[in-house]
């Protein structure tokens, strides 16, 4: 069965780094794209950043695109999301989340349980 | 960046009630719209993709449709276990955007 697990959360200060991974297994992970979306506490979702399924392109919210940098290691089934110059609105759980479809970047039909980030000082 | 806005932000329904959600984009996206469900602290669940497909493992209750601008996701008779938040999500270019929610809350 599909399984993402994502790792790597915690309580960073403001202007700091963090690297999150997503473990993905169950799936031909090389076949698919993977995505970040966020949620802050009592908020609802949003979208970070996507990343096709051969690493060849790569997107983002406008809200970190400079600071985060996605991207993903198909020989270990694994997505990564480094988070830099982290500010308070970046706290929030962050989920990992697979396509539907091959090779594309559309409905999200696995997620994983997800990690949080808090920046706070 | 496309936005998409949900009627209503918060619904009050008792079970057996037909429920409808409305999600309308800042322009058009053809069929590119999915419905997630989400229950407090878990992560979202898929219900409907392409805008009117039923995911596997969803109940029949549910279901979506439109195209271009205005959607709809109908709950055709609430059961207990629907209760939750609701969410739009469009995904017609790599600028993914998700609605505000729905909050779905027992009468």
């Amino acid at each position: 069965q599909v399984q993402l697990v994502e790792s790597g959360g915690g309580v960073v200060q403001p202007g700091g780094s963090l690297r999150l991974s997503c473990a993905a297994s169950g799936f031909t992970f090389s076949s698919y794209g993977m995505h970040w979306v966020r949620q802050a506490p009592g908020k609802g979702l949003e979208w970070v950043a996507f990343i096709r399924y051969d690493g060849s392109n790569k997107y983002y919210a406008d809200s970190v695109k400079g600071r985060f940098t996605i991207s993903r290691d198909n020989s270990k089934n694994t997505l990564y999301l480094q988070m830099n110059s982290l500010r308070a609105e970046d706290t929030a759980v962050y989920y990992c989340a697979k396509d539907l479809f091959i090779a594309a970047a559309d409905n999200f039909d696995y997620w994983g349980q997800g990690t949080l980030v808090t920046v706070s000082s | 960046a496309i936005q998409l806005t949900q009627s209503p932000s918060s619904l009050s329904a008792s079970v057996g009630d037909r429920v409808t959600i409305t999600c309308r984009a800042s322009q058009g996206i053809s069929s590119a719209l999915a419905w997630y469900q989400q229950k407090p602290g878990k992560a979202p669940k898929l219900l409907i993709y392409d805008a009117s497909s039923l995911e596997s493992g969803v109940p029949s209750r549910f279901s979506g449709s439109g195209s271009g601008t205005d959607f709809t996701l109908t709950i055709s008779s609430l059961q207990p276990e629907d209760f939750a938040t609701y969410y739009c999500q469009q995904f017609n270019n790599y600028l993914i955007t998700f609605g505000q929610g729905t909050r779905l809350e027992i009468k």
